[in-house]
């Protein structure tokens, strides 16, 4: 268990509807990245988010949002949603602003959405 | 932008034998670091072993080493006494050590134990 917990573990939903995944971070750290998962596909960065603030923003589609809240856990909206947008999604935390050698990021179980 | 390639979807191996799976990047960066994540069908992404690129001694984790070859662009995995556990879908990532708060993935590599 990594400490990351991610809800929903499923989901289900209808082309044009909008979804709302949700992060808790391990204890302590400030850092929550999201990163989805393609069928066949490595993930891809979406954004990176510190103490509350966004901090970098990868290919992230207009379409989806993210906040991150006072207590630290964060929100993955995703809106107008299409076939394509069906994948894993997860989110990693760590403890400090930066990654380095001795500060590793910690993944969730991931939320797999599935548009139908 | 790095890129990461992962040309085996899928690998097989015998219980206890040994198995490499290959991974090779593209950057123009002088520092960074590279890593093996294993997939299991929990989904939970594991930190297998890692490596950073200044280090020129590969690394090792039990039955697990790396084989980095950085003029090559090259880091390999090899899986020592394979077990049914090991399993899953690997991935090699790649992570800037200047603005290293992005994992780079590749598409991934499916490996099966066969007892």
């Amino acid at each position: 268990d990594s400490g990351v917990t991610q809800t929903p573990k499923h989901l289900i939903t209808a082309t044009g509807q909008r979804v709302t995944l949700r992060c808790s971070p391990r204890s302590g750290d400030l850092s929550v990245y999201w990163y989805q998962q393609s069928l066949d596909q490595g993930l891809q960065f979406l954004i990176h988010y510190y103490n509350g603030e966004e901090r970098a923003k990868g290919n992230i589609l207009e379409r989806f949002s993210a906040q991150q809240f006072p207590d630290l856990h964060s929100e993955l909206n995703l809106s107008s949603l299409e076939l394509g947008d069906s994948a894993l999604y997860f989110c990693a935390s760590s403890s400090g602003l930066t990654l380095d050698m001795n500060t590793e990021a910690f993944f969730g179980q991931g939320t797999r959405l599935t548009v139908v | 932008a790095q890129t990461v390639t992962q040309s085996q979807p899928e690998m097989s191996v015998q219980e206890a034998e040994t198995v490499t799976l290959s991974c090779t990047y593209d950057t123009s960066e002088s520092d960074y670091y590279l890593f093996w994540y294993k997939q299991p069908p929990s989904r939970q992404m594991i930190l297998v072993i890692r490596q950073e690129a200044y280090k020129q001694q590969n690394a090792t984790e039990n039955r697990f080493s790396v084989n980095f070859q950085k003029a090559a662009k090259s880091f390999s995995l090899k899986i020592s006494d394979s077990q049914l556990g090991d399993a899953a879908m690997y991935f090699c990532a790649y992570r800037s050590a200047d603005t290293g708060n992005q994992f780079y993935f590749g598409t991934g590599t499916s490996l099966t134990v066969i007892p």
